[in-house]
Formats: C-alpha cells, sequence, structure tokens
C-alpha cells in the first residue's frame, strides 16, 4: 500500500498551459504539503494544508494554486506554464504540524514536471 | 533565520568505509533536526530525527547522528556503507513558521 501517492510521474508540456498534480494520501494524517525540488536537488516547501486550511503559503506566484477537497487530498493546479516551473514536485503528509514528536513527513515518489 | 548548511556537494566513499556527512543549522532555540535520503528517482525517506534527549541518535539503516549544541552539528554517520546507500542526503531544522528547512544536499557515492 503506497503511503503517499502522486500522479502523474512524469508530466511534459508546452508553456502557457495549464496542468494539476494529484496528491492522495492514506496514512490518515493531518497535514499535508506541496514541495518543489529545483534542478540543483534545493528542496523548498510551497504550501501547507492542515485539515483542509492553508497554513504555510511561501512566496510562491499566484499561478500556483494548491486544493484540499478533504484531509487525504492535496493537489496542485498551476496556470500559464513557465520554463521555470520545471522542476520535480513532492507532495507530504504528516500527523500534526511540523515539529512536534510524531512529525515525520513521509513523501510521496515526486512528479517531474518539464515545461518546453 | 533559520537555516541549515550541508558543506559538502558530492562525497564519494569506498564499500565497507565508514561515512561521516557533515551538517550545521542556525537556530535560537534548541532545533528539531532531521536526516533525510533520496534515492534516485525516489521521495525522501526519513533516516531519523533529533528533539530531546540523547544527543546519540539511531536510526534506520545502520545510521546515526550526533547534535552537538556547542558546534551546532548534527553529523550523519555509518560505520560500514553499502552499496544501495548511494543517494543524496539531506539535513532539515524545524522552524518556528511550522515549516522544515532543508539543506542543500549531500551526494553519497560508493566506490566498490
Amino acid at each position: 500500500d503506497t503511503a503517499v501517492s502522486q500522479t502523474p510521474k512524469y508530466l511534459v508540456t508546452q508553456m502557457g498551459n495549464d496542468k494539476s498534480i494529484k496528491c492522495e494520501q492514506n496514512l490518515g494524517h493531518d497535514t499535508m504539503y506541496w514541495y518543489k525540488q529545483d534542478s540543483k536537488k534545493f528542496l523548498k516547501i510551497m504550501f501547507s494544508y492542515n485539515n483542509k486550511e492553508l497554513i504555510i503559503n511561501e512566496t510562491v506566484p499566484n499561478r500556483f494554486s494548491p486544493k484540499s477537497p478533504d484531509k487525504a487530498h492535496l493537489n496542485l493546479h498551476i496556470n500559464s506554464l513557465e520554463l521555470g516551473d520545471s522542476a520535480v514536485y513532492f507532495c507530504a503528509s504528516s500527523q500534526d504540524v511540523a515539529g512536534g514528536s510524531t512529525d515525520t513527513q513521509y513523501f510521496g515518489p515526486g512528479t517531474r514536471l518539464t515545461v518546453l | 533565520a533559520q537555516s541549515v548548511t550541508q558543506p559538502d556537494i558530492h562525497i564519494t566513499v569506498s564499500e565497507g568505509a565508514s561515512l561521516e556527512l557533515r551538517c550545521n543549522y542556525s537556530y535560537g532555540a534548541t532545533p528539531y533536526l532531521f536526516w533525510y535520503v533520496q534515492s534516485p528517482g525516489q521521495g525522501l525517506q526519513l533516516l531519523l530525527k533529533y528533539f530531546s534527549g540523547d544527543t546519540l541518535v539511531q536510526g534506520i539503516k545502520g545510521f546515526e547522528a550526533e547534535f552537538k549544541r556547542s558546534q551546532s552539528s548534527f553529523n550523519l554517520r555509518k560505520p560500514s556503507v553499502h552499496w544501495s546507500d548511494a543517494a543524496e542526503y539531506f539535513c532539515a531544522v524545524w522552524s518556528s513558521a511550522s515549516k522544515i528547512i532543508f539543506g542543500s544536499g549531500t551526494r553519497l557515492s560508493i566506490r566498490p
């Protein structure tokens, strides 16, 4: 059973298109995250949701919009894709907001987005 | 601001040799520290974490890390590496803004 799953695994698209990446966790966790990993492997948080409410929103362009239909899902929608959006996007989840003793973050396998 | 520095971008060790990956953090209070491993094409997996108590932390896959407040370090060690340990290793610290800040990673290669 996959704990945190993402679809698709690979996404190749043209500049200007709109695309979505889906994330689901079956761990019963309250908090979910989106991270972006650039070509130099630098990993940075983008968003965090706790019980469907946005709690972390880093300096991310408005073209990126997370949506959490329920506690187990956190999808990432990207409008008007740009070349600089090419990266690997990771979804993660934790039982509570990061920092407590139970707050191990479990990561999905990643979605490699390539914008042409 | 909280930050994490991994000074080594790439390290190569021989199979069976010991390993130490360096991590330095900047944090005002007692930090919550993590080590994650990312195998090629995979997501991140938690190796170990330090919140409080014993400064020597045991993790999975035979890894351990030692928290040294005086040196602001949380170095990862393994006495004998295996070829399957080849991966990217990330040190991370939990920040007061309810988020984890990752270091830039250290790529570990294993020499046969």
